[in-house]
């Protein structure tokens, strides 16, 4: 199976901030990655897929980058609303989710 | 609008068995591939194995082979997952997920999740 590791486990930011969570894969996955959201007692919500695409409707604050075995998460300006647990998944070969980063208010 | 409705909690004695349901609605169900994800309490996501309905053979993530059937009824747009010999380990929310872009190789191993149901709690306990 490929692992996937975020990092960090934790974040605390403050309304307005930029953050950047990472995802690395244990062998290269080339840009099958998804990012999602959940909030407690939810569903995941699909935010970004094949690394850097933005999901319909997710806000443009959101975006990926990476490709091989390393990829980010970046929210440009932190909302209310963002603070939550973000996974990665990997789907280039029986698909696999990063841990979670839990994403708290300072 | 695509809708994943799963069905209730469910309690269960330790080496017993537990099916959930999922129904879809909106789309066409026999394209898509359906997976069902577990996580456990305060812990992350995991698959456990996923169906394309209109080609009936399921994945099976290694961890859960040969304890967990994943069927699909195209007459009703209901997916099921039943997992057998239920420990309490196996105590999580269960989740039922959709993929509406399906990869070439035609495996729901290969996908993302962009629907998703509202969760199913199984709890295992004597």
């Amino acid at each position: 199976d490929i692992q996937m590791t975020q990092s960090p486990s934790t974040l605390s930011a403050s309304v307005g901030d930029r953050v950047t969570i990472t995802c690395r894969a244990s062998q290269s996955i080339s840009s099958w990655l998804a990012w999602y959201q959940q909030k407690p007692g939810k569903a995941p919500k699909l935010l970004i897929y094949k690394a850097s695409s933005l999901e319909s409707g997710v806000p443009s604050r959101f975006s990926g980058s990476g490709s091989g075995t390393e990829f980010t998460l970046t929210i440009s300006s932190l909302q209310p609303d963002d603070f939550a647990t973000y996974y990665c998944q990997q789907y280039n070969s029986f698909l696999t989710f990063g841990q979670g980063t839990r994403l708290e208010i300072k | 609008q695509v809708q994943l409705v799963q069905s209730g909690a469910e309690v269960k004695k330790p080496g017993s068995s537990v099916k959930v349901s999922c129904k879809a609605s909106g789309g066409t169900f026999s394209s898509y591939a359906i997976s069902w994800v577990r996580q456990a309490p305060g812990q992350g996501l995991e698959w456990m194995g996923g169906i394309i309905p209109i080609f009936g053979t399921a994945n099976y993530a290694q961890k859960f082979q040969g304890r967990v059937t994943i069927t699909a009824d195209e007459s009703t747009s209901t997916a099921y997952m039943e997992l057998s010999s239920l420990r309490s380990e196996d105590t999580a929310v269960y989740y039922c997920a959709r993929a509406t872009v399906v990869p070439a190789a035609f495996s729901p191993a290969l996908c993302y999740f962009d629907y998703w149901g509202q969760g199913t709690l199984v709890t295992v306990s004597s």
